[in-house]
This record gives structure tokens, sequence and C-alpha cells, in this order.
């Protein structure tokens, strides 16, 4: 079974810009969740959707949206690009929302310039 | 607040010796559970094992095994005869059922295996 896949791996943008990444969870799997990594905060959650809907969200500004399709796959949208959203951002896919594993993706390297 | 704590920002092992990477918890929720995850420079992170709040028994998979004192609220990860592939950072995870797919994340131990 394919793991969690996402796109791009690498991006470089500019501050002002918006980018949009993607995530195609385990086949099967309907929760998935984002996370951010930077080396100063560490791992932080964004926001977890599940049948489409946002089920729960991070402390995170506006700027930062997400959604999910009907074949569970995920994406997310920075708008206004900062300095400061340089960071690996990482999906992670559960068959539900309560107990079960999050199994996470190759992650998405965001560099803003 | 729910809270995950790893001491141990950096260790160094030698190769096919064991070696316990700690972390702490705080949440005043009865049921949760508990996760480790390796993260190569590569940047995927690997789900190694999982320990529920009601399990009795501490959680094994393989040369993983998850030393769990609920009443002392740890949860160490011990890695039995290391390899060089164990290199790597190494997060302790917690999640708690009320809040779904939330996962809170310690700040990780970068370990080092030393041939």
């Amino acid at each position: 079974k394919a793991g969690v896949t996402q796109t791009p791996r690498y991006l470089i943008k500019t501050r002002g810009q918006q980018v949009t990444l993607s995530c195609s969870p385990i086949s099967g799997h309907r929760s998935v969740s984002w996370y951010q990594q930077t080396p100063g905060q560490g791992l932080q959650f964004l926001f977890e959707y599940f049948s489409e809907t946002q089920r729960n969200k991070g402390n995170f500004p506006g700027r930062f949206s997400g959604r999910q399709f009907s074949n569970s796959r995920s994406e997310m949208n920075v708008s206004t690009l900062e300095l400061g959203d340089s960071a690996l951002y990482l999906c992670a896919s559960s068959l539900a929302r309560y107990t079960d594993t999050q199994y996470f993706g190759p992650g998405t390297r965001l560099t803003v310039l | 607040a729910q809270k995950i704590t790893q001491t141990q920002p950096g260790m160094f092992v030698q190769e096919k010796e064991a070696v316990t990477l700690d972390c702490t918890y705080d949440t005043s929720d009865p049921s949760y559970g508990l996760f480790w995850y390796k993260q190569p420079s590569s940047g995927e992170m690997i789900f190694l094992i999982y320990q529920g709040s009601y399990d009795q028994q501490n959680a094994t998979e393989g040369r993983y095994s998850l030393n769990f004192q609920k009443a002392r609220k740890s949860a160490n990860l011990v890695i039995s005869a290391s390899q060089l592939g164990d290199s790597a950072m190494y997060f302790c995870a917690m999640r708690e059922p009320e809040k779904g797919g939330k996962l809170i994340f310690g700040q990780g131990t970068e370990l080092s295996v030393k041939p």
C-alpha cells in the first residue's frame, strides 16, 4: 500500500506570494492533519480534516487555510507569505480521528525569500 | 494544558548497545495515546511505537520498546542493539482522543550511533 504523498517536495517563494501544498493520504485513510516544523518552534499542529470538514485548528493566523476533497486528498494554502513561514510542512493521515496512528508523508520544504 | 518534555537534546550510543530516550508528559485526561517517531535527515516522520494509556503492558515493536510508567507520566523509548541507521531525531508525541487528530510533540532528541 502506498504511503502518504506530498507535492511538491521543495518550494521557493518570495514574500507576499501565496502557496498551495498537496497531500494524498494512504488509501482508505479519512483523517488528514497538517503540521509545521521549524528549528525554533519545533512541530506545531496546523489543522485536521475529516470527511471534508475541518475538525480542529491550531494557533495559526488566518493566512493558513486548508481543505479536503471527497477522495480525502487535502490541500493547504498560505497567503501573503512571510519570511517566518519558511518551514517543513508535514501531512499525516490516519484511518479515523481519535485513536489511530498517524502516518506522515515526506514533507514539503518551503523557503520564503 | 497537555505538554511533552524531552530533556535530552542530543545523545551518543555505541553501535550494538542499547539506549533509552526520555519522554515525560502532562495531561489531565485519563485517556490518551503516546507515540514515538523517528525523523532521519530526509525529513520524513517514521512511526515507531504506540502506547495507550489503558494498556496494561509496555509496547514493543522489534528493537523498540516503550518503558511506560503511568504514575510518573513517563514514556521512555528503549532501542536495543543500536545500528548506524538509527542515527536520527526522535520525537515523543501525545494524542488526547477528545482533541481528535491533534498530536503534541516534544522538542526531540538527536541520537548519534557511533561505529
